[in-house]
């Protein structure tokens, strides 16, 4: 029969504007946080990242923000641009003695309007 | 520096047919992982290599084996294929580095293996 598959959610934006995409995490005890970027048929790739002993770091045109009480992570792109449009993921890192080991959030879509 | 390789690109099983996909990477990066991704949702880690010689399971390992076979290759192999490992299957690699205030553990991927079981 026909599967359905699990729609991601969706934001759409014109181009100019900024974008904020939003990611809640689980684990009070994650000490690295990373934001990659997927554009479709390639593997994820790396935007910025943040450690939990900071709650903003800035790059080119992306700032990741986190908020450790509410365990919350967000991505700001300032003036988005068609090439922005992709699939979003922020992962929460664990590091154990054997190595850091990533968690992926579902993903955020980001559409961008000409 | 070509970064993480995976082999084949695209792949088309029967269920019960066996297969090993390969990865390597040329950063001499000490951790390897593999994820799938299913349609609509993120990665989730099959197995992992924090380093040579040394291998875990991630979240779904069931139906998986791996080989860490030196510092540069990490194999995955399937058994005995079932339509539910139909999926999109990337492999990482990993080193911490440490810069100013802060380490960092971002993981490079490859372009991924997209297996189709009927």
């Amino acid at each position: 029969g026909e599967s359905v598959g699990l729609h991601l959610p969706t934001l759409s934006v014109q181009e100019g504007d900024n974008s904020i995409i939003n990611c809640a995490y689980s684990n009070s005890a994650s000490d690295y946080f990373i934001w990659y970027k997927q554009e479709s048929g390639k593997g994820p790739q790396f935007i910025i990242d943040i450690r939990s002993n900071m709650d903003k770091r800035q790059g080119q045109r992306v700032t990741v923000l986190l908020n450790k009480t509410v365990k919350h992570l967000s991505l700001q792109i300032a003036a988005t641009q068609p090439g922005d449009s992709a699939v979003y993921f922020c992962a929460e890192n664990l590091l154990t003695g054997g190595g850091n080991k990533l968690t992926f959030g579902t993903g955020t879509q980001l559409k961008v309007e000409l | 520096n070509a970064g993480v390789t995976q082999t084949p690109k695209f792949q088309v099983l029967k269920t019960g047919q066996s297969m090993t996909l390969q990865c390597a990477q040329d950063m001499n990066h000490n951790s390897m992982y593999w994820y799938r991704q299913d349609p609509g949702m993120g990665l989730r880690l099959i197995y992992y290599s924090a380093s040579e010689g040394t291998t875990d399971k991630g979240e779904v390992p069931n139906g998986y084996n791996v080989s860490r076979l030196n510092k540069r290759e990490f194999s995955l192999r399937l058994e005995s294929a079932a339509p539910s490992q139909t999926s999109v299957y990337f492999c990482a690699s990993s080193e911490r580095t440490s810069g100013g205030v802060t380490s960092s553990y971002e993981q490079y991927f490859g372009p991924g293996t997209r297996l189709t079981v009927t």
